[in-house]
């Protein structure tokens, strides 16, 4: 069971918008949040740092935003390619550790 | 182009070692902390332990604390992990992951990941 709590699955039509959401505690509210895109057998891809801002390359199709204690990836705009695992990260204090939320499966329907 | 290519995994019997090293190349190694991340066959990501650039600050999940070891040697432009005392749960797919530049603390060098290796299989198994 993971420190930050994310749905295991999400789903949305080609060309829609879909949010991830993930949801912590102290850890969220007092450190960044990173998001990562892991396609099938391959390593992660770094999406989302510093809470909402975009490497570059990445589209801004991809956008996040945090508050409070969650904080939610927004796709839009939904392609077939984007249908691979999410994964949400930051630090937690109380651990003295990195976490990452348990991983969230878009289906691209 | 950064690349980080990760070696050294394989089976080994519970209770083993085995020592993983990760080559680093495309960018100015000796100025970023490190990272080990791993994840277990259909699992999620689990971070594991942070290096930062100067090698004072070593950090460890509690899963592996006191089991296994990061270090690195920057003349080579190499970051390795020996893991002792292995267990079956450490069954994972290891990823050399790249932290942040100039970073001492681990807060700080950890804030984002933003280049991975493809990962070395490690199976503890007897």
């Amino acid at each position: 069971q993971s420190v930050l709590t994310q749905p295991p699955s999400v789903s949305a039509a080609p060309g829609q918008k879909v949010t991830i959401s993930c949801s912590g505690s102290f850890n969220i509210a007092n450190n960044f949040v990173s998001w990562y895109q892991q396609l099938p057998g391959t390593a992660p891809k770094l999406l989302i740092f510093d809470n909402h801002k975009r490497p570059s390359g990445i589209p801004d199709r991809f956008s996040a935003s945090k508050s409070g204690t969650s904080a939610t990836l927004v796709i839009t705009g939904l392609q077939t390619g984007d249908e691979v695992d999410y994964y949400c990260a930051t630090w937690d204090n109380s651990l003295s550790a990195v976490v990452f939320g348990g991983g969230t499966k878009l289906t691209v329907l | 182009e950064v690349q980080l290519v990760e070696s050294g995994g394989g089976w080994v019997q519970p209770g083993g070692s085995l020592r993983l090293s990760c080559a680093a190349s495309g960018f100015t190694f000796n100025t970023y902390s490190m990272n080990w991340v791993r994840q277990a066959p259909g699992r999620g990501l689990e971070w594991i332990s942070y290096g930062s650039y100067t090698s004072v600050t070593k950090t460890y999940a509690d899963s592996v604390r006191g089991r296994f070891t990061i270090s690195r040697d920057n003349a080579r432009n190499e970051l390795y992990l020996q893991m002792n005392t292995l267990r079956v749960e450490d069954t994972a797919v290891y990823y050399c992951v790249r932290g942040l530049e100039y970073m001492e603390s681990t807060v700080t060098g950890t804030r984002w990941f933003d280049s991975w290796g493809q990962g070395t299989l490690v199976t503890v198994s007897s």
